[in-house]
């Protein structure tokens, strides 16, 4: 399995303002993945991160909005940019080994903007 | 692409009572098949997966499911559900080629005691 650490796991943010997700992994990966999880519904994908690549963004997904970095092999971030209410959602990192057998989640941000 | 079908969005049972949570996909190619579980403040946790071989999967805390490729389907099953199962339930899919994830919507499953 993967241990992957999320920080911070909620925060309460001021629309306008941008807030940048971590996500640390335990091992190396190929691949991270970043989904939001708005009230009430499921698992959105908002983009894939490749180690030393650009982002690879879900229709409705800019990088202007979520800007991703991937400077290794076991670390990530997501930045929510110029945030609005509507933005106020869980905010999860995902990875697999490789296989595609297995995604394996952190914890989630929770983000509520005000 | 590909999609998944969660029929139910809320399923109460009582407790020590059998539950099926039902899925259906859609795929042009070969998939992988998984449900996942959150429970109340917290991420989601891999209860079972199929990939490959026999149709019915075990998974953990004593869920299964059966894997129906001319029905598309891969409905969750618990023959007795505890309180703690309460929690919601995702169904999801991925192609064999390709790493991205569909999840559907969730069943939000209550187990009333």
């Amino acid at each position: 399995s993967a241990v992957i650490s999320q920080k911070p796991s909620r925060d309460i943010c001021q629309r306008g303002t941008s807030l940048t997700i971590q996500c640390q992994v335990d091992s190396q990966v190929t691949m991270m993945f970043w989904y939001r999880q708005q009230p009430g519904q499921s698992l959105t994908l908002i983009a894939t991160a490749n180690q030393g690549s650009e982002a690879t963004y879900e229709s409705g997904f800019v990088i202007d909005k979520f800007p991703i970095s991937r400077p290794n092999l076991t670390f990530s971030t997501l930045t929510v940019s110029n945030m609005s209410p509507e933005d106020s959602s869980i905010y999860l990192c995902s990875v697999d080994r490789g296989t595609n057998t297995e995604a394996f989640f952190g914890q989630g941000t929770r983000l509520t903007v005000v | 692409a590909q999609s998944v079908t969660q029929l139910d969005s809320q399923v109460p049972v009582f407790e020590e009572a059998p539950v099926e949570l039902r899925c259906n996909y859609s795929s042009s190619v070969s998939v992988y098949l998984f449900w996942y579980v959150q429970y109340p403040n917290q991420g989601l946790q891999l209860l079972l997966k199929y990939l490959s071989g026999s149709t019915l999967v075990k998974g953990i805390n004593g869920f299964e499911a059966e894997f129906n490729k001319s029905q598309t389907s891969f409905h969750l099953r618990k023959p007795s559900v505890h309180i703690s199962d309460t929690a919601e339930y995702f169904c999801a899919v991925s192609a064999v080629s390709y790493q991205k994830v569909t999840f559907g919507i969730g069943t939000k499953l209550q187990v009333i005691p």
